[in-house]
């Protein structure tokens, strides 16, 4: 199975800092087909994970535009610019190229 | 708008099973696939399996093969998972999901005897 690797497993930031976290795949997430299925998924506290950014960089609806995503191959990066409160929580990569579907360890964002 | 209503919290012996369910709205529900993952607690999250409403067909990960079985009624657009012979690894969160972007509340498996 794919291993995806992100650091750092926790991340302290002030608001309106700028926040950036890796993730690292242990093959390459260009299918075939051309595309990169490497997404980036927000877990709040109490809450399910819900989708920020699919395809490295697609902005999922209704997702502030201070995320954004970048990478290609094995090394993927979600950038957040100007860290608001509602930010805090687990970030997860997952990635869809190859199956099964794998998941990062997650990097918990919390308040400095 | 797109909603994902899990079932409630379990309390199972070991070696037991369990059904969870997933009822979808806000959406035709055969046009996604829906997509089951586990969270063990404080841990990362481990894919389970997908479903494919239209056509029933399944592809799970090899290690819950022999565990989950994913099951659909269209006409209440619901999704199912039953969970077999379950053990204390099988405590965990369980999530069902559309694709990856529009998720369930998740339901809690204690398994404890």
């Amino acid at each position: 199975d794919v291993v995806l690797t992100q650091t750092p497993p926790t991340l302290s930031a002030t608001i309106g800092q700028s926040v950036s976290i890796s993730c690292r795949s242990s093959q390459s997430l260009l299918h075939s087909n051309g595309n990169t299925y490497l997404h980036w998924l927000l877990q709040r506290p109490g809450q399910s994970p819900q989708l920020l950014i699919y395809s490295v960089s697609r902005l999922e609806s209704g997702v502030p535009n201070r995320f954004s995503g970048s990478g290609s191959g094995t090394d993927f990066t979600l950038k957040i610019s100007g860290v608001e409160a509602e930010d805090l929580g687990v970030y997860y990569c997952v990635q869809g190229t190859h199956a099964p579907p794998t998941f990062g360890g997650g990097t918990k964002l919390e308040l400095k | 708008q797109v909603k994902l209503l899990q079932s409630g919290a379990a309390l199972v012996k070991p070696g037991d099973s369990v059904k969870m369910s997933c009822k979808a709205s806000g959406y035709t529900f055969t046009d996604y696939i829906i997509h089951w993952v586990k969270q063990s607690h404080g841990k990362s999250l481990e894919w389970i399996g997908y479903i494919n409403p239209y056509s029933g067909g399944t592809n799970y990960n090899e290690k819950f093969k022999s565990k989950a079985t994913l099951t659909v009624d269209k006409s209440s657009s619901t999704a199912y998972m039953e969970f077999s012979r379950l053990t204390s690894e099988d405590s965990a969160i369980y999530y069902c999901a559309r694709v990856l972007d529009y998720w369930g509340q998740g339901v809690m498996v204690t398994v404890s005897s």
